[in-house]
């Protein structure tokens, strides 16, 4: 069965940082892509970032290029996003997503999420 | 960026009813369209892609169509689970985008 279990979200101060993990079982990591997606309060949904298999392609989103880096780590079948400079615009729920390949943007297993609140 | 509309934004449906969804995209996304369903306080799940594919696990009264900028979604017969919100995704293109969403209620 697979399973993504997101964590680190939280409260934090605008110009703060945290790191988000999101723990894979069930599937072979490295075989496939994995993305951040992320919902605003009451709003739609974001694609933020992703990888592809082999860790060598990662994509952003505009909104958070050279704030945001996604990894990822095979040996703890372990994907990350570290978010610097954090603004109130970034407040949302934060999925973590498996690609249906390995450079795949469309995504079949979604975590809970985790939430990341913004303020002072 | 592709921007992704979609139509209604709230759809009322009876229970045993057909309900058709639209998506449409500012320009061409070929056939890389995903649609997914989300519950209240739940992840999405995907529902189609490619955008004709049922993903594992999806009834058959669930289908896709379209190519290009312009797709639709078809719940033949809707079930009381179906009750939801349905997003379109476009993965043709970075940055990924989402439509707006369509809400499928209860008439």
């Amino acid at each position: 069965e697979v399973q993504l279990l997101e964590s680190g979200g939280g409260l934090v101060q605008p110009g703060g940082s945290l790191r988000l993990s999101c723990t894979a079982s069930g599937f072979t990591f490295s075989s496939f892509a994995m993305s951040w997606v992320r919902q605003a309060p009451g709003k739609g949904l974001e694609g933020v970032s992703s990888i592809s298999g082999s860790g060598g392609t990662t994509i952003y989103a505009d909104s958070v290029k050279g704030r945001f880096t996604i990894s990822r780590d095979s040996s703890k079948n372990t994907l990350y996003l570290q978010m610097n400079s954090l603004s109130a615009e970034d407040t949302a729920v934060y999925y973590c997503a498996k690609g249906i390949a390995a450079r795949a943007w469309h995504f079949d297993y979604w975590g809970q999420g985790t939430p990341v609140t913004v303020s002072s | 960026e592709i921007v992704m509309t979609q139509s209604p934004a709230t759809l009322s449906v009876s229970p045993g009813e057909r309900a058709t969804l639209s998506c449409r995209a500012s320009q061409s996304v070929s056939s890389n369209l995903a649609w997914y369903q989300q519950k209240p306080g739940q992840a999405p799940r995907l529902l189609i892609y490619g955008p004709s594919t049922r993903a594992t696990g999806i009834p058959a009264r669930f289908s896709g169509s379209g190519s290009e900028t312009e797709f639709t979604l078809t719940i033949s017969s809707l079930q009381s689970e179906d009750f939801a919100v349905y997003y379109c995704q476009q993965y043709n293109n970075w940055p990924l985008t989402f439509g707006p969403g369509t809400k499928v209620d209860i008439k």
